[in-house]
């Protein structure tokens, strides 16, 4: 079967820097995406990584190691308006997007 | 000069009612899709449609019927409605059906049964 594991929950300190972890095991892999949401709105496109490394865009990095069936997602000077659910998604050999549950973010002062 | 919009953006109903959703991109996107996030959160392919053609038709109750009038237009019916269909209810839109699929959502239909 296809599965894509992330934390439940993490809790963070405004100003730091956290890293949301995402596994998974599909059948083929071709893309993964990173998508936030916050409360009660529609998911918002993050990052999407096909090749291993590190994409950087502002305060938020993604990174892929497919061997691995791993990514992160790395979010720094942590804001309030960060606290949301982090959505990690693989498109799989037939294309089709697989969606992990999410990772709800809080950020504390 | 909304992107994915849809409405009604709340729709509280009873228990065996008929009801529709509808769903309208203005980005020139191929592929449309219809998905359900409950209340855990866990967003959950229905369907996906390909130039008015049916892709993806994930495991639902055969009361849920997707109806594409045009590539821009995926609406949502849902017949005989049961208290495990409340739910918000996401439509989305992407260029195509390749590797980088990016897909934007809609505003979401908040679903209530009584």
């Amino acid at each position: 079967g296809q599965n894509i594991d992330q934390p439940t929950e993490m809790t963070a300190t405004e100003g730091a820097i956290v890293q949301i972890n995402c596994t998974y095991q599909t059948s083929g892999f071709n893309g993964l995406f990173w998508y936030q949401q916050h409360a009660g709105e529609a998911p918002t496109f993050l990052s999407y990584n096909v090749l291993d490394g590190l994409e950087e865009k502002g305060r938020f990095s993604s990174f892929l190691s497919r061997s691995k069936g791993y990514s992160y997602l790395l979010l720094k000077e942590l804001q309030m308006k960060d606290s949301a659910s982090y959505l990690c998604a693989v498109t799989d050999s037939n294309y089709q997007l697989i969606w992990g549950a999410g990772t709800k973010l809080i950020i504390k002062p | 000069d909304t992107a994915v919009s849809q409405t009604p953006k709340y729709l509280v109903t009873q228990m065996g009612n008929d009801k529709s959703i509808k769903c309208e991109q203005n980005l020139g996107h191929d592929t449309m899709y219809w998905y359900k996030q409950d209340s855990k959160k866990f967003l959950k392919i229905m369907f996906s449609y390909n130039n008015k053609e049916l892709i993806i038709n994930e495991t639902v109750p055969n009361r849920f019927s997707p109806k594409s009038p045009d590539k821009a237009h995926l609406n949502l019916h849902i017949n005989s409605l049961e208290l495990g269909d409340s739910a918000v209810y996401f439509c989305a839109s992407s260029q195509g059906t390749g590797d980088y699929n990016e897909q934007f959502f809609g505003p979401g239909t908040r679903l209530t049964v009584l």
